[in-house]
């Protein structure tokens, strides 16, 4: 089993159309989450931190669910321009010498007119 | 807009030739970092550099070898690579090395490189 897990999707919702997906984390001494989007053949650019009370970047909120060691991303009224990969990126052990930066899979998101 | 540059874009390079990745950031971040990326799949660490030190070399064939020449620079030196080779270079830097703070990678806008 990876340490960090996404579904690949892909998810295909309609312009305007609410979706969410989750990202799971296997060890708890993960502490620093974060949400990247990956245009194809782009890299990867920080969409947002995720924090414990959860947060909130306009269309896109943010939550972590420490108790059952996951994170989301909803994003509300999809645009066309949202089409893209997510990729759910996690820091296991920060603040000591034994940190790690993990990847997810990624989730492939296609918005359709 | 992009706060880590990356050149070249686009890189064709045979097997028997030389080339070097260039990487550049201005953030003062002391961890750099290259990574692969193949199609569809998420990237892949292959080295850190840490306050201008290797710190981490993800047994990486050694057709391909970093040089850090100064805290803003990165480079990542090519030589008779393979056709498998190809994928997305991306160089990314960080405040502090794997995450140690908790802060977020900046990438570059990575290289495409092809291998004939």
């Amino acid at each position: 089993r990876k340490e960090v897990e996404q579904d690949p999707g892909p998810f295909n919702v309609p312009e305007g159309a609410t979706v969410a997906f989750n990202c799971t984390y296997s060890n708890s001494a993960s502490q620093s989450f974060f949400w990247y989007r990956q245009d194809c053949r782009k890299e990867p650019k920080l969409l947002m931190s995720v924090y414990s009370s959860g947060n909130e970047d306009g269309r896109f909120t943010a939550q972590l669910n420490r108790a059952s060691q996951y994170i989301s991303l909803l994003i509300r009224d999809s645009k066309l321009s949202d089409s893209a990969t997510y990729l759910c990126v996690v820091i296991r052990a920060p603040y000591s010498s034994a940190s790690k930066i993990i990847f997810g899979s990624g989730t492939r998101l296609s918005i359709r007119p | 807009d992009t706060e880590v540059t990356q050149t070249p874009k686009h890189l064709v390079m045979g097997m028997t030739n030389k080339k070097s990745l260039k990487c550049e950031q201005h953030m003062g971040h002391r961890a750099m970092y290259w990574y692969k990326q193949k199609a569809k799949k998420p990237p892949e660490l292959m080295f850190v550099y840490s306050y201008e030190k290797l710190s981490i070399n993800e047994s990486v064939p050694s057709r391909f070898s970093p040089e850090c020449p100064n805290s803003s620079l990165l480079n990542l030196h090519l030589h008779a690579l393979q056709p498998e080779d190809s994928a997305l270079y991306l160089c990314a830097s960080s405040q502090s090395p794997g995450g140690r703070d908790g802060s977020p990678l900046h990438f570059g806008n990575g290289t495409r490189l092809t291998v004939t």
